[in-house]
Formats: C-alpha cells, structure tokens, sequence
C-alpha cells in the first residue's frame, strides 16, 4: 500500500521559506508516476502547487512559479516543497499526493505564517 | 476564483441521487481526463473517480462520473449520510498557463 507522509514545521515567520518534505512508502519514486503537492488554506478549496516527475522534470502553478522549487531524492524515496517570501495567504494545509491523477495522499499538514 | 465551476451546494435525503457540475473550457477539461475527489470533514481528499469515470478499487458503484464537452458530472445514488463531505473536481488545463487546477468544492448535505 501506498503511503505518503508530510512533514516539516508548522509555524513560519513572513518572509521566509516554507519547506516541507513529502516520505513515500510502499512505492518507488524512481518507478514512475509524477508527485505532487497541493494546499488548502483554512475553510477553502484545494490549490494545485506543482508537480515532479522522478527523473526531476517539473510543473508548476504560474502563479506561484516564481517561489516555488519542488525537489526530489530518489535515494530516500521523498520529495520536497520550497516556498519563498511567504506571507498569511500562505497559510493552508499542505498536501503531497501521487500525480498525475492524485490516487494516494498524505494526511496533511498545517503551516501557519505569523510573526 | 477557480477555474473549474462548481456549485457551492447541494442536498437530497437519505437514498436519493444526486448530481455535482463541474464547468469548464476547451483547455481544461474540454480536451483532458477529469477527477472526482471527496473530502469528509478533517480528512485528506480521496480519488472517487478518474479518467471521466472510472472507479478506484473500493469504490462503490453508487459513485460514477461523466463527461460531456466542457463539463463533467459526478452522480451519488442511494445517498447516506456518510456520503456528507466537500466533493472537488480536478483536471490538467493545457493552455499558456499550463497545470493542474480543481473546481471551488461543492458542500453535500444529506437531510
């Protein structure tokens, strides 16, 4: 069974770098399949952030493109999210999902931004 | 402002059907496969139905999906009350802003 796992800290000051870590289990990433993540700010819809393919080649959301680096390393089976210059609209549940059509999800994770 | 378009609610009673839209255009879902995903309350979404209507294993039949165009639907019958969960439709748009993109969420009350 595949499983994905969040992780990274829940509170991050404006400004600065958002960085969460997506762990996949049961599954390699070197195996194919695009990765990615997705946010949901509280009360909201869900927005698409981007996406990798395991040889490294990636999608991003325009408007975000210019703040987000999605990473991957196949040697530990995880994936990762970089979010520059954040602010409280920043503020969501992040998810990381299997792509292209998102068939398994981790369970979430919070990230605040506040002083 | 999504833009796939979903109505924002929808309700029907106990062991009824019911249908959720979702509208979008030739970039989206016009020429790509559409998904389904529900979200019950504190939860992670879940894949209900991919590739217009397909079922994931697990996936009871009371679930389809549908497409016509620029549109596609999602049908519940035999609703229950566990069925009550935000419902969100999600494709690829292949336009000058290339990527993933999902509809606002429908909200489903069953009375």
């Amino acid at each position: 069974q595949v499983q994905l796992q969040e992780s990274g800290p829940g509170l991050v000051k404006p400004s600065e770098t958002l960085s969460l870590t997506c762990a996949v289990s049961g599954y390699s990433i070197s195996s194919g399949y695009y990765w990615g993540w997705i946010r949901q700010p509280p009360g909201k819809g869900l927005e698409w952030i981007g996406s990798i393919y395991h040889s490294g080649s990636t999608y991003y959301n325009p408007s975000l493109k210019s703040r987000v680096t999605i990473s991957v390393d196949t040697s530990k089976n995880q994936f990762s999210l970089k979010l520059s210059s954040v602010t409280a609209a920043d503020t969501a549940v992040y998810y990381c999902a299997r792509a292209v059509v998102f068939d398994y999800w981790g369970q979430g994770t919070l990230v605040t931004v506040s002083s | 402002q999504s833009v796939l378009t979903q109505p924002p609610s929808v309700s029907a009673a106990p062991g009824q059907k019911v249908t959720i839209s979702c509208s979008g255009s030739s970039s989206n879902i016009g020429n790509n496969y559409v998904s389904w995903y529900q979200q019950l309350p504190g939860t992670a979404p879940k894949l209900l139905i991919y590739d217009n209507n397909k079922r994931p294993s697990g996936i009871p039949d009371r679930f389809s999906g549908s497409k016509s165009g620029t549109s596609a639907t999602l049908g519940i019958t035999g609703l229950q009350t566990g069925d009550e969960a935000d419902y969100y439709c999600g494709t690829w748009d292949s336009s000058l802003s290339a990527g993933g993109v999902f509809g606002g969420g429908t909200k489903l009350t069953v009375l």
